[in-house]
């Protein structure tokens, strides 16, 4: 199995530029979501979906729009880049499907390194 | 609001000797918590988690955690480092109290083996 995949690995951008982060995953997990890394801050929920259809926002969510109309894709979009959005992101699934909190383990893909200029 | 406070960012051990990787939580709820370990360059891989069950609870490649309620802990120890152990690892907490199925990650503890 692939698991959790993202593309690109690497991209380099210009302040205003927008561009599409891609995650699938070949688990049927139902819920994805997106991170962000940052030196010394963890790792920063963006958005979230517990399946195709529905999205909502996580802790840092301006500046991402996402969309859900699979349930093996969850792309991340950056409508007009700023240099803040220099991170590394993290797309990552579970199966879990109990209550409100999650309680299964999260698949990471490897990520994406992103530098705006 | 739940939050996760890693006590260190840095710990360096000798090869051979234990590992005590410090992960202080808070939760209004009865909390999941979860030991995640990222190798340089890598995405996160899950160690160990704990939900409720066993406070002590065994994970991969020799490592465990105990929960203690009282001290709202869930430290990652190791009875002797490798130097494949050399990482960042992350505590984290799952809970109910945010309305967001959603995970709250501490900032990440480095580890170094030295030889």
């Amino acid at each position: 199995n692939a698991g959790v995949t993202q593309t690109p690995k690497f991209q380099v951008l210009k302040t205003g530029q927008s561009m599409t982060l891609q995650c699938a995953q070949d688990m049927n997990h139902e819920y994805m979501s997106w991170y962000r890394q940052d030196p010394g801050m963890g790792l920063r929920l963006i958005h979230y979906s517990v399946g195709a259809g529905i999205t909502d926002q996580g802790e840092v969510p301006n500046g991402y729009n996402v969309s859900r109309s699979t349930t093996e894709d969850f792309p991340l979009r950056l409508l007009s880049a700023a240099p803040s959005q220099t991170s590394v992101y993290f797309c990552a699934s579970s199966y879990d499907r109990s209550g409100q909190a999650i309680t299964g383990e999260l698949f990471f893909g490897e990520g994406s390194r992103l530098t705006v200029l | 609001a739940q939050s996760v406070t890693q006590l260190d960012s840095h710990v360096s051990v000798s090869e051979g000797t234990p590992v005590l990787l410090r992960c202080n939580y808070s939760s209004s709820y009865s909390p999941s918590l979860f030991w995640y370990v990222q190798h340089p360059n890598k995405g996160l891989q899950l160690l160990l988690k704990y939900t409720s069950a066993a406070t002590l609870v065994k994970g991969i490649n020799g490592f465990e955690a105990e929960f203690k309620k009282s001290e709202t802990s869930f430290h990652l120890t190791k009875p002797s480092a490798h130097m494949s152990d050399a990482a960042e690892y992350f505590c984290v907490v799952s809970a109910s109290d945010t309305g967001r199925r959603a995970l709250t990650f501490g900032s990440g503890t480095r580890l170094q083996v030295q030889p």
